[in-house]
């Protein structure tokens, strides 16, 4: 039973638009939301994270909004580009240990 | 600067054979964990290190073994290979904060 469900599976856009993927979680212990990136053949990177005190973090064309009354928090990706087709997966974490709860992750594809 | 890095990129196994995935990072970081990533479920944490000597169970660990004797290297032993195991495989190491997970390139597994 995945503790961070991620959705959409996947998501088609084009060059310029906005992309947006959401997560859900249920254990309110944690404290720690990043979002990595995948590229095929490749291991996930970090993208952007953020904590529960903070609503909104923002980083370049990434910006992650965070509900926390909602246990919810969602990536958008603006004027988004050919090279940002790649797979995302939300993630959570607590108490620093190093140790993550990945979603199912969302395959982004940006035509040109 | 290598990072995270996993041997072998590839390997097919026969059920019941038995094999190490390597992995070794050059960061000096503490927390070390494996994840094994199927379609559609993300990443899972199968076990993971907060030091040499220290190991811990995660998400899916029946089925491996890891064992952790220096801060470079955590290798994860498969005991008797199943189909079920047919995966891709992500070492990973984690800053002192536990706040990035930085990802080797993955090892391919196949069991038939």
């Amino acid at each position: 039973q995945q503790q961070v469900k991620q959705s959409p599976q996947s998501l088609i856009v084009q060059k310029g638009g906005i992309s947006i993927i959401n997560c859900a979680y249920e254990n309110t212990a944690f404290d720690y939301f990043p979002w990595y990136q995948q590229f095929p053949g490749k291991g996930p990177a970090l993208l952007i994270a953020i904590r529960p005190d903070v609503s909104e973090k923002k980083e370049g064309r990434f910006t992650i909004s965070f509900n926390k009354s909602a246990k919810q928090f969602s990536l958008h990706i603006m004027d988004s580009q050919p090279g940002d087709s790649a797979t995302y997966f939300c993630a959570a974490s607590r108490g620093g240990w190093g140790k993550f709860q990945f979603g199912a992750g969302t395959q982004v594809v940006v035509t040109p | 600067n290598a990072g995270v890095t996993q041997t072998p990129k590839f390997q097919v196994l026969k059920t019941g054979q038995s094999m190490t995935l390597q992995c070794a990072q050059d960061m000096n970081h503490e927390y070390m964990s494996w994840y094994r990533q199927d379609p559609g479920m993300g990443l899972r944490l199968i076990h993971y290190s907060v030091g040499a000597g220290i190991t811990d169970q995660g998400e899916v660990p029946n089925g491996y073994n890891v064992s952790r004797s220096t801060t470079e290297d955590f290798p994860l032993r498969l005991l008797s290979a199943a189909p079920s195991q047919t995966s891709v495989y992500f070492c990973a190491s984690s800053n002192d904060r536990g706040t990035e997970a930085f990802f080797g390139q993955g090892t391919r597994l196949t069991v038939v």
